[in-house]
């Protein structure tokens, strides 16, 4: 079965540190893909990320990058330079290849501090 | 394109009384599905779509309808509303299946009283 950790609950930080935002997933499948969703707090979710199993290489947008490892069944999400707007609750979410079905983490909230 | 519609925005209902939450989503989308969203809970899956006229239960099915008859609508019926169905809820659509970027509506909040 597939499974979504997000062991952080709430982070706070204040602007301009890095945070990471730690995902881990379980799964039997040698074929899924793993998301990272923003939810700010206006409500609506925004999609951020989309990676599939076979390719482990790290990903950067601006800001923002993910590091994949297979390893430790990991796929963390770090901000680097904190924004206030950065603030939001954040979800990690898996789909087995042969699934129908969308698993979500709990989410982490994200407060950036002026 | 409209994107991901849902209505209403925000409803109040009673214990008992029924209502259904609309979905429509105007990308050709094949899969369609409903989470809802409760506090540290993330999303959960309530039902889902692949198609016209074929739906699944996700996680959290008990107290929920649906139907898609046509691959635009995928609307999400409360029969007998209880308490413990206050909650955010979202409708999402995709390409292909689950694993497929999923695009979200605006969300439902709902509240029983």
């Amino acid at each position: 079965a597939q499974k979504v950790t997000q062991a952080q609950t709430e982070i706070s930080v204040v602007e301009k540190e890095d945070v990471t935002l730690d995902c881990v997933y379980e799964t039997r499948d040698t074929t899924y893909y793993l998301f990272w969703y923003k939810q700010p707090p206006s409500g609506e979710l925004v999609f951020l990320i989309r990676r599939n199993s076979f390719d482990e290489q790290n990903e950067i947008s601006g800001r923002y990058s993910w590091n994949f490892q297979k390893s430790t069944s990991s796929f963390n999400f770090t901000i680097t330079a904190s924004q206030v707007v950065d603030s939001a609750v954040y979800f990690c979410a898996l789909s087995e290849g042969g699934s129908e079905k969308l698993v979500f983490g709990k989410g982490t909230k994200l407060t950036v501090n002026p | 394109n409209a994107g991901v519609t849902q209505t209403p925005k925000f409803q109040v209902l009673k214990t008992g009384q029924s209502m259904t939450l609309q979905c429509a989503q105007d990308m050709n989308h094949e899969y369609m599905s409903w989470y809802r969203q409760d506090p540290g809970m993330g999303l959960r899956l309530i039902h889902y779509s692949v198609g016209a006229g074929i739906t699944d239960q996700g996680e959290v099915p008990n107290g929920y309808n649906v139907s898609r008859s046509t691959t635009e609508d995928f609307p999400l019926r409360l029969l007998s509303a209880a308490p413990s169905q206050t909650s955010v809820y979202f409708c999402a659509s995709s390409h292909g299946l689950s694993w497929e970027t999923q695009y979200f509506g605006p969300g439902t909040r709902l509240l029983v009283l």
